[in-house]
């Protein structure tokens, strides 16, 4: 499975739209695009995925570059519940798979 | 349930003391994967279930650490003679593999601290 990339840490000013990039340099066709978060003292949280199309949702919005090398996670209006750490995975279709989570990038929204 | 559910949420052990972590997954969940999150650090694989299959148990750090799980149900984790690197988060997490777009849902975790 392809590895990624993100910056390690972020800063946001609250209701400011944050743009979380993240290299996947070696993704393959089938491979799709995660994004998760995590919350201090709380487990991982699945906010949006994609394969090859830009995604919105309530959450947030995933645009995923032209050769699919990239993608940025944009939160449109940033608020101080989004400091986290958000992580940027691919996974294949099917099959068994056992997801990696680096270090993240730790978004810090400030007033 | 509606989530992945953990247990105890907190768990503080003396040094040798053996411990065991609960996980019980989203019905219908077939994988199910155990991770421990050191303070300040990323998840840790340690080891994954999927339906009846063996197991994957290459994070397992040390033969003090087991995992069982009964079919596609509940999973408990055990830590044999805890040490003081063992304090951490563990965090269990489920998905229903096959669909090719199923996410993965983590529970809150169990905060061990060996004292």
């Amino acid at each position: 499975d392809a590895k990624t990339t993100q910056p390690p840490s972020m800063d946001c000013a609250e209701g400011r739209a944050a743009n979380l990039p993240c290299n996947h340099s070696t993704i393959s066709g089938n491979e799709y695009v995660y994004w998760y978060r995590q919350i201090h003292s709380q487990g991982p949280q699945y906010i949006i995925h994609g394969l090859k199309n830009n995604e919105t949702n309530e959450m947030a919005s995933l645009i995923i570059t032209e050769d699919r090398k990239s993608s940025t996670l944009i939160l449109p209006h940033a608020t101080l519940r989004d400091t986290a750490v958000y992580y940027c995975i691919v996974k294949a279709s099917g099959g068994s798979y056992i997801p990696t989570f680096g270090r993240g990038t730790s978004l810090i929204v400030h007033p | 349930g509606a989530g992945v559910s953990q247990s105890p949420s907190n768990k503080v052990t003396e040094k040798g003391k053996d411990v065991e972590l609960r996980c019980d997954p989203i019905s219908g969940h077939t994988a199910l994967y155990w991770y421990r999150q050191r303070l300040g650090q990323g998840l840790e694989f340690l080891i994954y279930f999927q339906g009846n299959s063996a197991p994957d148990k290459s994070g397992l750090p040390s033969d003090r650490f087991s995992a069982e799980r009964t079919g596609e149900s509940v999973s408990t984790l055990t830590i044999q003679r805890t040490q003081q690197e063992d304090s951490a988060v563990y965090l269990c997490a489920s998905s229903f593999q096959g669909t090719g777009l199923g996410g993965y849902t983590f529970g809150s975790g169990t905060r061990l601290t060996v004292v």
